[in-house]
C-alpha cells in the first residue's frame, strides 16, 4: 500500500522568507499523482499545487514550487516570499493512476508565519 | 469562495436524532466524495460516489448512510451517532475518480452529545 510521510509536524517562518515543507511517499507505481494540499483555519482543504509523475519538471504555481524527485520518492513544496495568510496545515498526497485510486495524505505539516 | 457547497457548517445533535448533511457542487463532476477528519488529522475517506453509483464504501458503520441523488447533489444521512463520532465532515469533488484533483467544501462541524 502506498504511504505518505510528513516528518516535519510544525514548522515556522518569517513573513517575506522562504520555507520548505517535506514529504516522501512509498509506491511501487511507475505512473502516479501528487498534490499538495493547504488547510486555513476557515478549514477548507485548497489544492496549492500538483505533480504528474511522468513529468520532470517541477511544477510551479507563482509563490509555490516543488522539488519533486522520482527516484528518491520526494516531493517538497517550497514557499517563497511567505505572506501571513500562508498559515495553515498543509498536506502532501498520493494518487495513483487509475479509475478507483484512492488520495492517500501524509499526516500534515503546521506552518506558522510571523510577521 | 468554494465551488463546493456543504450544510450545515455546524450541527449538534443528540445519539438519538436522524440528520443529514448536504453537498452540493455545480462543476460538473462525476466523482463525490465523503471524509471524515479529526483534529490535528488528516483526512480519512469513508465513501466515494462515481456517475451517482456508490464506487467505496471504507467499511464506514452504517449509522452513515450516503445518498447521491442527482450528479450534483450528496448527503450523509446520520442516525445513532456515538460521541467519537465528533469531527469535521468534508464532501469533495473531482472530474472523475482518475487523476482530476479533489476539490473541497469548507466542511460540517459535527458535535454528538
Amino acid at each position: 500500500a502506498q504511504t505518505v510521510t510528513q516528518s516535519q509536524p510544525e514548522m515556522s517562518v518569517q513573513e517575506a522568507e522562504t520555507v520548505t515543507l517535506s514529504c516522501t511517499y512509498d509506491t511501487s507505481e511507475s505512473d502516479y499523482y501528487l498534490f499538495w494540499y493547504k488547510q486555513p483555519p476557515s478549514r477548507q482543504m485548497i489544492l496549492v499545487i500538483r505533480q504528474e509523475a511522468y513529468k520532470q519538471q517541477n511544477a510551479t504555481e507563482n509563490r509555490f514550487s516543488v522539488n519533486f524527485q522520482k527516484a528518491a520518492k520526494s516531493f517538497s513544496l517550497k514557499i517563497s516570499d511567505s505572506q501571513l495568510g500562508d498559515a495553515a496545515m498543509y498536506f502532501c498526497a498520493y494518487r495513483g493512476q487509475g479509475g478507483s485510486e484512492k488520495l492517500v495524505f501524509g499526516k500534515g505539516t503546521k506552518l506558522t508565519v510571523n510577521p | 469562495d468554494t465551488e463546493v457547497t456543504q450544510t450545515p457548517k455546524h450541527l449538534v445533535m443528540g445519539m438519538t436524532n436522524k440528520k443529514s448533511l448536504k453537498c452540493e457542487q455545480h462543476m460538473g463532476h462525476r466523482a463525490m466524495y465523503w471524509y471524515k477528519q479529526k483534529a490535528k488529522k488528516p483526512p480519512e475517506l469513508m465513501f466515494v460516489y462515481s456517475y451517482e453509483k456508490l464506487s467505496i464504501n471504507e467499511s464506514v458503520p452504517s449509522r452513515f448512510s450516503p445518498e447521491c441523488p442527482n450528479s450534483s447533489l450528496l448527503n450523509l444521512h446520520l442516525h445513532a451517532l456515538q460521541p467519537e463520532d465528533s469531527a469535521l465532515y468534508l464532501c469533495a469533488s473531482s472530474r472523475d475518480m482518475a487523476n482530476s484533483p479533489l476539490h473541497f467544501g469548507n466542511g460540517t462541524r459535527l458535535t454528538v452529545t
